[in-house]
């Protein structure tokens, strides 16, 4: 069950796009398109941003947007504001019937 | 409107047992499955185990097998997490969520602290 790598921290400024990865294996992400996104401000819960690779909750503004490539998904974030700086984590499926998160990756909008 | 609300959390000694419970309101509880998710200080989130709607199946992180019991009762809409022989690695905030591998609403967490 080893966790799935994010990098550490992405930067932008306002307006900006940016793009978050998430590499797994074929034996979680490349294997299953069950993989979420989360957003987590700082002493807070975490949110739902993005399900099943590309859907997006209601009231999840459209600048968020899910991909996967093999064993790598992707969350990218277009139009950036100073409301998106916060953590970002991925999760997903895995074949062994459970769940594995990223190991989170910290926006700064500049 | 969806809620849960987690609550139980506290300062336990090494080698101790603490329960936690999750209570959930606004949506059909027994037509969910239902995670429990942890974050040690400073650290990322930490999947750890869910529960199908009736019970009949469960799943866990290695690191807990055998020392953690999620269950359900869905009559009362509740969800608990029993852990047993504590560490120090299992402090962390514990997040009650909403469903099992996709977790739509989240409570505030409840903050476990292992130390002697």
């Amino acid at each position: 069950q080893s966790a799935l790598t994010q990098p550490a921290s992405v930067s932008g400024s306002p307006g900006q796009s940016i793009t978050i990865s998430c590499t797994g294996t074929s034996s979680d992400v490349g294997g299953y398109n069950y993989v979420s996104w989360y957003q987590q401000y700082p002493g807070k819960a975490p949110k739902l941003m993005i399900y099943e690779v590309t859907n997006r909750p209601s009231g999840v503004p459209d600048r968020f947007s899910g991909s996967k490539s093999g064993n790598t998904a992707s969350l990218t974030i277009t139009g950036l504001q100073a409301e998106d700086e916060a953590d970002y984590y991925c999760s997903s499926y895995t074949n062994s019937n459970t769940r594995v998160f990223g190991g989170g990756t910290k926006l700064t909008v500049l | 409107e969806v809620q849960v609300v987690e609550s139980g959390g506290n300062l336990v000694q090494p080698g101790g047992s603490l329960r936690l419970s999750c209570a959930a309101s606004g949506f059909i509880f027994s037509n969910n499955w239902m995670s429990w998710v942890r974050q040690a200080p400073g650290k990322g989130l930490e999947w750890v185990a869910n529960i199908k709607q009736d019970g009949s199946e469960k799943y866990y992180v290695d690191s807990v097998k055998g020392r953690f019991t999620i269950s359900r009762d869905n009559a009362k809409n509740s969800l608990y997490l029993q852990m047993n022989s504590l560490r120090a690695e299992d402090t962390a905030v514990y997040y009650c969520a909403t469903g099992g591998t996709t977790w739509g609403h989240w409570g505030q967490g409840t903050l476990v602290t292992v130390s002697s």
